[in-house]
């Protein structure tokens, strides 16, 4: 199995509401990385977790809280949005202790925020 | 810090044809890897090549393959036979090799490639 699942495809919240979205993977990576994609643009890391432990977090607000359960699963919690962050959300994966350590990615959560 | 240019925000190909597409970087890095991905408009990115910093031999994968300049910090993709399917955004990242674990892809703005029939 070589693939990086993302639920749901489309979801759409207001500025109140709280959401989650869903990434899991069944590789056996170590390794997982939340992205944020705008229209045309690459996409911007904001969270890596790896062995489960958050590593990088690229100064992201908080009303975005991520979370690692289990070595195949992370969450995205979502809280108190803004207009400004409907994007497409990436979820990635990777093995840390791999040669190129290259990371596979989903097919991303497509967020707008009314 | 290292950065990604793409030069190019788009390209177009005919069908059939051969297109290149151009990436420089900067880093004080000596060892290092650099990616192409390809992003179509179903909007999944996948891994189309890569290449080792510290591997003269430039990469290739079928129909794609790469012209590795490190002394120029240069990083292309060539694309022979063009087709319908490759029509998509590609990105070309860096990551260092140095640093071990979960690292982050520094990408490139990107460039959109059109296949016309």
């Amino acid at each position: 199995d070589t693939e990086v699942t993302q639920t749901p495809k489309h979801l759409v919240m207001g500025m109140t509401n709280k959401k989650s979205l869903k990434c899991e993977q069944h590789m056996g990576h170590r390794a997982m990385y939340w992205y944020k994609q705008k229209a045309k643009k690459p996409p911007e890391l904001m969270f890596v977790y790896s062995y489960e432990k958050l590593s990088i977090n690229e100064s992201v607000p908080s009303r975005f809280s991520p979370e690692c359960p289990n070595s195949s699963l992370l969450n995205l919690h979502l809280h108190a949005l803004q207009p400004e962050d409907s994007a497409l959300y990436l979820c990635a994966s990777s093995h840390p202790g791999g040669r190129y350590n290259e990371q596979f990615f989903g097919p991303g959560t497509r967020l707008t925020v009314l | 810090a290292q950065t990604v240019t793409q030069s190019q925000p788009e390209m177009s190909v005919q069908e059939a044809e051969t297109v290149t597409l151009s990436c420089t970087y900067d880093t004080s890095e000596s060892d290092y890897y650099l990616f192409w991905y390809k992003q179509p408009p179903s909007r999944q990115m996948i891994l189309v090549i890569r290449q080792e910093a510290y591997k003269q031999q430039n990469a290739t994968e079928n129909r794609f393959s790469v012209n590795f300049q490190k002394a120029a910090k240069s990083f292309s993709l060539k694309i022979s036979d063009s087709q319908l399917g490759d029509a998509a955004m590609y990105f070309c990242a860096y990551r260092s090799r140095s640093i071990q674990g979960a690292q982050k892809l520094v990408f490139g703005q990107g460039t959109r490639l059109t296949i016309n029939p």
